[in-house]
């Protein structure tokens, strides 16, 4: 079955550090998104994806960044981890407006 | 930009009966997605139900069923016969319809917290 995964699925990290997460899917969809969820702001997305070498901001961007090289793939990096990006970390995919967005188990991230 | 509004942060109901979470959206588009998500405590976004801007009748999904107001810009989830397994963090969102130049992003709600009560 197709499915869309991300890894790893809990991550600590230090303050500083560059951190890449990854997702990885298998439906073939063009479009990929990025979202961070917070309690109390429910889930606000960092970047997108409509298609290969495609890649646009979000509503959260500063400080991550993605790129697509494949279908498949679009990971996010943080270029220098901050206490701020605390966060789980939501990737999704979709294709078509008739279909639903399809989104990974999410990854935890603490930064310290 | 659209915006979505969820303005019950918790929601509480008993086993069985029936409860309706709230809620609104802005946007100038006349067509448009609206979906309610769940997400258990394991953390998966599970989509409960899609309705299109351009239908007028409510959609249902089981013990699942919308009262969408196009005009006053309201989309409640109503959850009959309510089940232990019900209680999850709902999220209301938004999608623009990319064939008039909308973005196929998600645009959340801020998510109501649903308790189960047996």
């Amino acid at each position: 079955d197709a499915e869309i995964t991300q890894s790893p699925r809990h991550k600590i990290t230090e303050t500083g550090r560059q951190v890449t997460l990854a997702c990885h899917q298998t439906w073939n969809h063009n479009n990929m998104f990025w979202y961070r969820q917070d309690l109390g702001h429910g889930l606000r997305l960092i970047h997108y994806s409509y298609g290969v070498q495609d890649t646009n901001k979000g509503e959260v961007s500063d400080g991550y960044s993605v790129s697509r090289s494949n279908t498949e793939d679009l990971p996010l990096t943080l270029e220098s981890a901050a206490s701020s990006q605390t966060s789980v970390y939501f990737c999704a995919s979709s294709e078509g407006m008739n279909t639903e967005a399809f989104f990974g188990q999410g990854t935890r991230l603490t930064v310290v | 930009a659209q915006t979505v509004t969820q303005s019950q942060p918790e929601m509480s109901v008993q086993e069985a009966e029936t409860v309706t979470l709230s809620c609104t959206y802005d946007t100038s588009e006349s067509d448009y997605y609206l979906f309610w998500y769940k997400q258990p405590p394991s953390r998966q976004m599970i989509l409960v139900i899609r309705q299109e801007a351009y239908k007028q009748q409510n959609a249902t999904e089981n013990r699942f069923s919308v009262n969408f107001q196009k005009a006053a810009k309201s989309f409640s989830l109503k959850i009959s016969d309510s089940q232990l397994g019900d209680a999850a963090m709902y999220f209301c969102a938004y999608r623009s319809v990319p064939f008039q130049g909308g973005s196929e992003k998600l645009v959340f709600g801020k998510g109501t917290k649903l308790t189960v009560n047996p």
